[in-house]
């Protein structure tokens, strides 16, 4: 059975860096497509971008110039890391997979909450 | 603003069938397909639907979806206290990137 696992600090200071990693068990991450997406608390999914597990990426516009996601095959991890924090980016924050980019996440990880305040 | 629109709610006793719309544009509905999750109230999202009309194992033939033109829809027939959740439709747009729509909440009266 294939999970999702995020991990990393459930708050941190506007103006900093945040670091989440994906960690994918019950099947390997290669032939892929990984995605993070992020839910604000009472509101809807915001698409952040997507890694093939080649390496190849798409980010969202909106986040491009904050967004670097990157995979290690060796440890079936893939991580996301977002600069320069605000409020409004605090959300829970899901990774998920998709066998083609049609296709649909077909599996997400359980989230993990991210808060953004001094 | 979400690119693609949804109801806000919806709702429906049980038994009855519910409908959920989502609107778009040439640049993501018109030109590629819609996926369909639903989300139960502090779970991760579940693809419920996938390439306009598909159901993943699991998911029972109550739901189903389908596409025409600009605009998707989502129904659920049969309607159970289970199957109160929120919804989101979402495809990808042509300015390269995968879009939701807001999500519909649907209550089971």
């Amino acid at each position: 059975q294939v999970q999702l696992q995020e991990s990393g600090p459930g708050l941190v200071k506007p103006s900093e860096t945040l670091s989440l990693t994906c960690t994918v068990s019950g099947d390997s991450i290669k032939s892929y497509y990984w995605s993070w997406i992020r839910q604000p608390p009472g509101k809807g999914l915001e698409w952040i971008g997507y890694i093939y597990y080649s390496g190849s990426t798409n980010y969202n516009p909106s986040l491009r110039s904050r967004v670097t996601m990157s995979v290690d095959t060796s440890k079936n991890q893939l991580s996301l890391k977002l600069t320069s924090l605000t409020a409004v980016d605090t959300a829970v924050y899901y990774c998920a997979r998709a066998e083609r980019l049609a296709t649909g996440f077909d599996y997400w990880g359980q989230g993990t909450l991210v808060t953004v305040s001094s | 603003q979400s690119v693609l629109t949804q109801p806000p709610s919806a709702s429906g006793t049980p038994g009855q069938r519910v409908t959920i719309s989502c609107s778009g544009s040439r640049s993501n509905i018109g030109s590629n397909t819609v996926n369909w999750y639903q989300q139960l109230p502090g779970t991760a999202p579940k693809l419920l639907i996938y390439i306009n009309d598909q159901r993943p194992s699991g998911v029972p033939d109550r739901f189903s979806g389908s596409k025409s033109g600009t605009s998707a829809s989502l129904a659920i027939s049969g309607l159970q206290s289970e199957d109160e959740a929120d919804y989101y439709c979402a495809t990808w747009d042509d300015s390269l990137k995968e879009v939701f729509g807001g999500g519909t909440k649907v209550t089971v009266l």
